[in-house]
């Protein structure tokens, strides 16, 4: 499976967009991108997954690039429950692989 | 619906000692799996359950043993209790291997 890249650490403001990046530059062409985010010690949260198309949900976006080496997750209203660490995921064969993430603050 | 249910939430065991932490699905799921997160760390596969019937490795098999059940259960058994394996252990389940997981709450373990 592609490895990600991620920043360790991002802040936005309360009401703003959070617009957090992932590099995937190895991805492969069966290979999805996955985000899940964690809040506090709870266990991980589905967010949304995509192939290649932008993908939106009632929690937020996927806009993919056109060469699928980078992916960027949009929170629209970023709210204090959106602090979290938010894990990009690329993946292909069964198991789901874990990085170190980003820890999003969102400040008031 | 509970969705992942794991059993117990904390534990703390002395070196050398077994146990098995429990973890049951109720959304009818395939495949199951088992991680375990280390302080400030990303969570790190241990073993998997493609299916009732099989298990494999994941990135950290070693020290633990796992056993599927049924359809619902998938449980991870640590033989000796080292030190090492303190950390907090995560159950999930997936409805097939491009699906979405579904996680527990999971079971925060210490070994003194």
């Amino acid at each position: 499976d592609a490895k990600t890249t991620q920043p360790p650490s991002m802040d936005c403001a309360e009401g703003r967009a959070a617009n957090l990046p992932c590099n995937h530059s190895t991805i492969s062409g069966n290979e999805y991108v996955y985000w899940y985010r964690q809040i506090h010690s709870q266990g991980p949260q589905y967010i949304i997954h995509g192939l290649k198309n932008n993908e939106t949900n009632e929690m937020a976006s996927l806009i993919i690039t056109e060469d699928r080496k980078s992916s960027t997750l949009i929170l629209p209203h970023a709210t204090l429950r959106d602090t979290a660490v938010y894990y990009c995921i690329v993946k292909g064969a069964q198991k789901l692989v874990f990085g170190q993430g980003t820890r999003l603050t969102i400040n008031p | 619906n509970a969705g992942v249910t794991q059993t117990p939430k904390f534990q703390v065991l002395k070196t050398g000692q077994s146990m098995t932490l429990q973890c049951a699905q109720d959304m009818n799921h395939n495949s199951m799996y088992w991680y375990r997160q280390d302080p400030g760390m990303g969570l790190r596969l241990i073993y998997y359950s493609a299916s009732e019937g099989t298990t494999d490795k994941g990135e950290v098999p070693n020290g633990y043993n796992v056993s599927r059940l049924n359809k619902r259960e998938f449980s991870l058994r640590l033989e000796s209790a080292a030190p090492s394996q303190t950390s907090v252990y995560f159950c999930a389940c997936s409805q097939g291997p491009n699906e979405k997981l579904f996680f527990g709450s999971g079971t925060q373990l210490s070994v003194l």
